[in-house]
């Protein structure tokens, strides 16, 4: 069965440095992978998504993940962290034959100055 | 093009009562998904309707369903509800799920159940 770890509850870093936020998956295929972003009160933005070909995949805001298939993770990284990135962060994974999404439990960054 | 909306954006309701949650989804998307996410639990799958028909649900108890209209606008709705119900729940859309480009899930603003 498909499931999605991320193994960060809680993360702080400081404004102006790196940022990393991990995603394990598990599927039997090549899956669909996905990061989205929540700020709070509201709903889910796509940050970026991985189908297939380029294993680095650039999104919105500054966001690039990786997908690694021999580690099975998908990990969301961004080179200096803006204040406003504080949110929720979810990766999701969805099958390539049907619509099924399965989501993380988040990881909630905090971003201090 | 407008979102994905969802109306109420609040909602309260007292133990025992039932609420009912609305979506619409993109134009063009005939495929509706409904999360709720709770505190500290992150996003847990409730149902999926496809072109007017329930294609699979979370694991959640059957006072939890909905429907899918002609118009591919959904509803779910809560029967007897318990102060756990308390949540924001999400509805998404997509693509219809045959469709090759269907890959992506846009997500309303969500509404707030407050059951008190």
């Amino acid at each position: 069965a498909q499931s999605v770890t991320q193994p960060d509850i809680h993360i702080t870093v400081s404004e102006g440095a790196s940022l990393e936020l991990r995603c394990n998956y598990s599927y039997g295929a090549t899956p669909y992978l996905f990061w989205y972003v929540q700020s709070p009160g509201q709903g889910l933005q796509l940050l970026l998504k991985y189908f297939s070909g380029d294993t680095l995949v650039q999104g919105i805001k500054g966001f690039e993940a990786e997908f690694k298939r021999s580690q099975s993770s998908f990990n969301l990284r961004k080179p200096s962290v803006h204040w406003s990135d504080a949110a929720e962060y979810f990766c999701a994974v969805a099958s390539n034959t049907g619509n099924q999404f399965y989501f993380g439990t988040g990881t909630s960054l905090t971003v201090i100055p | 093009e407008a979102g994905v909306t969802q109306s109420p954006t609040h909602l309260i309701k007292t133990r025992g009562q039932q609420a009912t949650l609305r979506c619409s989804p993109i134009s063009g998307h005939t495929s509706v998904y409904w999360y709720q996410q709770a505190l500290g639990l992150g996003l847990q799958f409730l149902l999926w309707y496809d072109e007017g028909e329930e294609r699979n649900r979370g694991n959640f108890p059957p006072r939890f369903s909905g429907r899918q209209f002609p118009n591919y606008s959904s509803e779910l709705n809560v029967n007897a509800l318990e102060l756990e119900d308390s949540a924001l729940y999400l509805c998404a859309s997509s693509l219809p799920h045959h469709h090759p480009l269907n890959t992506e899930a846009f997500f309303g603003q969500g509404t707030r159940l407050t059951v008190v």
